[in-house]
């Protein structure tokens, strides 16, 4: 059963420190997405990449986040410095989509729970 | 731009009884549709998904939802609600004017199941 995973599953940090968020897609998929969940925001879309390269990253603080593919098995989201206001769930999920724009469907991983105090 | 929007944030049932979440979405263009459920401490994980093909479509777990153009509505029914299907459910939007390959998701509504 091909799953998405994450690590950490839970980080707790100071404000000031680096974050570093892990994913493995499933295999095969050409799309990754990062999003983050708040109470108050709801899921945002940070960045995705297709074919490992970032396409959109919009919605991504660029001053302190970072988003990248080193390669096809994994993508990696980095916090620089954290804040306690980047507190939330990071969600990573993979799709394998289409030359034609079509939508496909997302896999979604456990999430990272991360606290920054 | 393509937006989507559920009514209701929150929605009680009792066991046994319908299940009807909605979820109106605009769009210029025949969009894409979905819709995901999240249980807790979890990821979201796909119910089904309207691509063009048939307007009423069936999904895991007993749910399916009509597409409906007149009404640019997608709303999400059950017949009899279990106790399981207690979660957040999230309706999506995805095609040409999202951006590429983005999805649109609404902000949740979260179904709670009575006994």
């Amino acid at each position: 059963d091909a799953r998405v995973t994450q690590t950490p599953r839970h980080k707790v940090t100071e404000m000031g420190q680096e974050v570093t968020m892990r994913c493995q897609p499933i295999l095969g998929h050409n799309t990754v997405f990062w999003y983050r969940q708040t109470m108050m925001q709801g899921l945002e879309l940070l960045a995705y990449f297709r074919n490992r390269a970032p396409l959109d990253d919009s919605g991504m603080p660029k001053d302190r986040f970072s988003a990248e593919m080193p390669d096809a098995t994994l993508a990696t989201l980095k916090i620089q410095p954290s804040e306690p206001r980047d507190s939330a769930v990071y969600f990573c999920a993979s799709g394998l989509g289409t030359s034609g724009g079509a939508a496909e469907t997302q896999y979604f991983g456990p999430g990272t729970r991360l606290l920054v105090l | 731009a393509q937006s989507v929007t559920q009514l209701g944030s929150h929605v009680s049932v009792s066991e046994g009884a319908l299940v009807l979440l909605r979820c109106n979405y605009s769009s210029s263009v025949p969009p894409y549709l979905f819709w995901y459920v999240q249980y807790p401490n979890q990821g979201l994980q796909l119910l089904l998904k309207y691509t063009s093909a048939a307007t009423l479509v069936k999904g895991i777990n007993g749910f399916e939802a009509e597409f409906k153009k007149s009404e640019t509505s997608f709303h999400l029914t059950k017949p009899s609600a279990h106790m399981s299907d207690a979660a957040e459910y999230f309706c999506a939007v995805s095609g040409p004017n999202t951006g590429g390959f983005k999805t649109i998701f609404g902000a949740g509504t979260r179904l709670f199941v009575k006994a």
